[in-house]
């Protein structure tokens, strides 16, 4: 049974352009969570969504910066017009269900230049 | 709204030492406690979590942690690290109803030495 995978592992983007994360959870599981990890510091919740719906968005920045997970493929963090200051590691977790633990990717590491 | 502390940003410790990485929470209600590792370019590898029931639990790697609901602390703790342990360890706690998302401390980066 195959992890929770995140690709690209590594992302270069220039300023101004547009970075798109991907995320396959484990089989079997519905429920997507999103987290952002900057430099020396612990991992904040950006985003929690089930197949087709976000449920609780209470950590995304109001700006450039959307969530998805369709009901076929893989769940998508998508940030418009990177700056600087969004250099970080982006982490998925998935979990079967509300509550359950969550399991975690390696993680994309976005640099923007 | 809940929050952890990890009051030390770094612990050195020789191999076959014993080790506490320190946690503290805050929180207005009931909580779920999880201790997270990560390894250098990795993601988080949960090895522990306190639910309900015996405040001291047993992890993963021989890790233990003793949940002290008066003191709101949850302390990771190992008898004898190896170099191998030598990682960045997070603290987490998530409110047990309703909402879903785990709050992080900044973390405890371990490093032991020959």
């Amino acid at each position: 049974n195959a992890g929770v995978m995140q690709n690209p592992r590594h992302l270069v983007r220039r300023r101004g352009q547009e970075a798109r994360l991907r995320c396959s959870p484990m089989k079997g599981h519905s429920h997507v969570y999103w987290y952002r990890q900057l430099p020396e510091e612990g991992l904040k919740f950006m985003v929690y969504l089930q197949k087709e719906n976000i449920i609780d968005e209470s950590g995304m920045p109001k700006e450039r910066f959307s969530a998805e997970f369709p009901k076929e493929g893989p769940s998508i963090l998508r940030i418009q017009q990177v700056v600087r200051g969004d250099s970080a590691a982006y982490f998925c977790a998935s979990s079967p269900a509300p509550g359950g633990e969550q399991y975690f990717g390696p993680g994309t590491r976005l640099t923007v230049t | 709204a809940q929050s952890v502390t990890q009051l030390d940003s770094q612990v050195p410790v020789f191999e076959e030492a014993p080790v506490e990485l320190r946690c503290n929470y805050s929180s207005s209600v009931s909580v779920y406690l999880f201790w997270y590792v990560q390894y250098p370019n990795q993601g988080l590898q949960l090895l522990l979590k306190y639910l309900s029931g015996s405040t001291l639990v047993k992890g993963i790697n021989g890790f233990e942690a003793e949940f002290n609901k008066s003191q709101t602390s949850f302390h990771l703790r190992k008898p004898s690290v190896h170099i191998s342990d030598t990682a960045e360890y997070f603290c987490a706690v998530k409110v047990n109803t309703g909402f879903q998302k785990l709050v992080f401390g900044t973390g405890t980066r371990l490093l032991v030495s020959p």
